[in-house]
């Protein structure tokens, strides 16, 4: 089945210790990106990749890293995460930029930094 | 600066009736839009591209540059439809996609 897994679905961490976030698409999709939603803001662009080892700031990437070493993986790093980093997190991916490919969307992660 | 504006936080409907869910957007070159929608439970899933005026579940959406808007509708709601609509706005050529911050729809029996 195409699809775009994230893992894990929830998550509990405390203030400052790092972790990641992991996305995986079956898809061949050369574009991923990550997403934060907050309840009133819906969702803003964390980072985004165009394909392997190129990626780019979305609108809100501070305390956010990602990499992109292969094509069907794209994780989101917390080096340091903080309370305000809770939130409910979507990667997704697209074929490609061009206007008749939409996102395809993971099921979401749910953190809560204490 | 590229901005998408989703004015109704929350519409309630009663079955059968029209629904209108609006959408605007603030980008001064050709627009590509999409409206998402989010079951309770359930991932985001594409519902709408513009371009292609394509009707899916009912629904349809005319982009019209004049008023820089990008409206969903429905002319007889259905239980099923109660969501989280999002309307989309990608940079045509780029990656970067801006949501607006979502319309729940209530549809009541």
């Amino acid at each position: 089945e195409a699809q775009v897994t994230q893992n894990p679905r929830y998550l509990i961490t405390v203030t400052g210790k790092k972790l990641t976030v992991t996305c995986s698409q079956n898809m061949n999709h050369e574009y991923m990106s990550w997403y934060r939603q907050d309840p009133g803001l819906g969702l803003r662009q964390i980072y985004y990749s165009m394909n392997v080892e190129v990626t780019d700031k979305g609108d809100v990437p501070e305390g956010y890293k990602v990499s992109r070493k292969e094509k069907r993986n794209f994780p989101l790093i917390l080096e340091s995460p903080s309370p305000n980093q809770t939130s409910l997190y979507f990667c997704a991916s697209s074929l490609g930029p061009r206007w008749f490919y939409g996102y395809t969307f993971g099921s979401g992660t749910r953190l809560t930094v204490v | 600066a590229q901005r998408v504006t989703q004015p109704e936080k929350l519409l309630s409907v009663f079955k059968g009736a029209p629904v209108e869910l609006k959408c605007n957007y603030s980008y001064s070159g050709s627009p590509e839009l999409f409206w998402y929608v989010q079951y309770s439970r359930q991932r985001l899933q594409l519902l709408l591209r513009h371009i292609s005026r394509e009707s899916i579940k009912g629904f349809t959406a005319d982009l019209n540059k004049g008023e820089t808007s990008f409206h969903l509708k429905k002319p007889f709601a259905q239980e099923e439809d109660s969501a989280m609509y999002y309307c989309a706005l990608r940079i045509p050529g780029g990656f970067k996609t801006i949501f607006g911050a979502g319309t729940r729809l209530f549809v009541k029996a």
